[in-house]
């Protein structure tokens, strides 16, 4: 089944600049999506479209995709975005199947 | 404004079964599929596959066929997860989460307990 790589944790300190990759092969063809996730909460949706910011959502994310990975990027991490964060594409299938990540723990301190 | 509101937690025993409803309001419902994703204690999301809302077809994720069941009631807005045969491992939080392309609101998750 198809799968989506993530490193399982990165650490940034506060003001430095936090990039989480999500490696699939069917990211050329397939947009990625990011969600971010704090505890306890349900999950935020961050990056649309591999590079498309919803409104409300701070303008220190950013996302790209570049062949089979895709990054999203937290210019100047703030505490607040200490999270987990998954992201979510679909399949090649054509029958519109979802796969999340595994998750990474950012660490802001 | 858009709301998904899912019921309460659910302490099952082995063997039971449990419905999760999610009820949406603030859009027409019928314009947006409908996820459901798994959370269990600890890990990550797992996307548990999907329902058309204007055709009421279901589309599961390898490992969620047969005991687990997809359905809705368009007349009042709400999506349904059936969980039969209840298992420890199925103990987790079952979001819902509304998609157009990306799930941009999620219910807020209902935790289902399976213990003897």
């Amino acid at each position: 089944s198809y799968e989506l790589t993530q490193p399982p944790s990165v650490s940034v300190s506060p003001g430095q600049t936090a990039r989480i990759t999500c490696s699939g092969d069917a990211l050329p063809k397939k947009y990625a999506y990011w969600y971010q996730q704090k505890s306890g909460q349900a999950p935020v949706l961050v990056i649309y479209e591999d590079s498309k910011r919803p409104s409300g959502i701070p303008e220190r994310f950013s996302g790209s995709s570049s062949g089979t990975m895709a990054t999203l990027t937290i210019s100047g991490a703030q505490v607040e975005d200490e999270a987990d964060y998954y992201c979510y594409s679909t399949d090649s299938s054509g029958n519109h199947r979802g796969v999340f990540g595994g998750g990474t723990k950012l660490t802001v301190l | 404004q858009v709301q998904l509101v899912q019921s309460g937690s659910e302490l099952k025993k082995p063997g039971a079964s449990v419905k999760v409803s999610c009820k949406a309001s603030g859009y027409t419902f019928t314009s947006y599929a409908m996820n459901w994703v798994r959370q269990a204690p600890g890990q990550g999301l797992e996307w548990m596959g999907w329902i058309n809302t204007n055709t009421g077809n279901p589309t599961y994720a390898q490992g969620f066929t047969g005991r687990f069941v997809f359905s809705l009631d368009t007349s009042v807005s709400t999506a349904y997860l059936q969980i039969s045969s209840l298992k420890a491992e199925d103990t987790a939080v079952y979001y819902c989460a509304r998609e157009l392309g990306a799930y941009d609101y999620w219910g807020q998750g209902t935790l289902v307990t399976v213990s003897s």
